[in-house]
């Protein structure tokens, strides 16, 4: 099926730890986002990019990074995990800007221990 | 800087109710503003988007309105079922420099069967 995928859907770090969470779309979508989701709390942007090998840093960007050298592809990396880094992240594309027509994947829970 | 406000932040009626979602923003100068559905591990769907120059969008028994001058938005499920049980996440996008979505905090449904 069409659409976003995130891999892996959940995940346990240890603190200091580093992992990369996979997003991957098959909608030829320029726009891609990475949202975080804290406990009772809407979506936070950490990064976004409007297509390949180009970025931009969202709300809460620290300990983050991105790459984005597809169209398809964009991964999101945390470097030296935190506790507070737990949360739920959501991945999402659209074809283009305007505030409509977003496709979001299933999410990766993620907690730092 | 844009903040969502969602009220209540949890809801349960009794199925067949109908009901009225709450979402305020603080700054009018917004390009659109949608209505997603969230389940419990899944992505959000996107229920109905309102563009600025509207004030009110129906899909079957959801119908939303937005009062931009006053920074107001409501959500109205008619005839609610067990169904509709989900988390509802308001979400406006500025016509600011900042043109990204700015997501409410959700009001979680649950209608009793």
């Amino acid at each position: 099926n069409a659409g976003v995928t995130q891999t892996p859907k959940f995940r346990i770090l240890k603190i200091g730890q580093s992992m990369t969470l996979q997003c991957a779309q098959d909608m030829n979508h320029n726009y891609m986002y990475w949202y975080r989701q804290d406990p009772g709390m809407g979506l936070k942007l950490i990064y976004y990019s409007v297509g390949a090998g180009i970025t931009d840093k969202g709300e809460v960007p620290n300990g983050y990074n991105v790459s984005r050298s597809t169209t398809e592809d964009f991964p999101l990396r945390l470097e030296l995990a935190a506790p507070s880094q737990t949360s739920v992240y959501f991945c999402a594309s659209s074809h283009g800007t305007g505030g409509h027509g977003y496709t979001f994947g299933s999410g990766t829970r993620l907690t730092v221990v | 800087k844009q903040e969502v406000t969602q009220i209540p932040a949890a809801l349960s009626v009794p199925e067949g109710e109908n009901l009225v979602l709450n979402c305020s923003f603080t700054d009018s100068a917004i390009y659109n503003l949608q209505w997603f559905r969230q389940d419990p591990g899944k992505g959000l769907t996107s229920l109905l988007l309102i563009q600025s120059s509207q004030r009110e969008q129906t899909s079957g028994r959801l119908n939303a309105s937005l009062d931009k001058s006053s920074g107001r938005s409501t959500l109205y499920i008619a005839a609610s079922q067990p169904g509709d049980s989900a988390t509802y996440l308001c979400a406006v996008f500025s016509s600011g420099s900042a043109r990204q979505l700015t997501f409410g905090s959700g009001t979680q449904l649950t209608v009793l069967p």
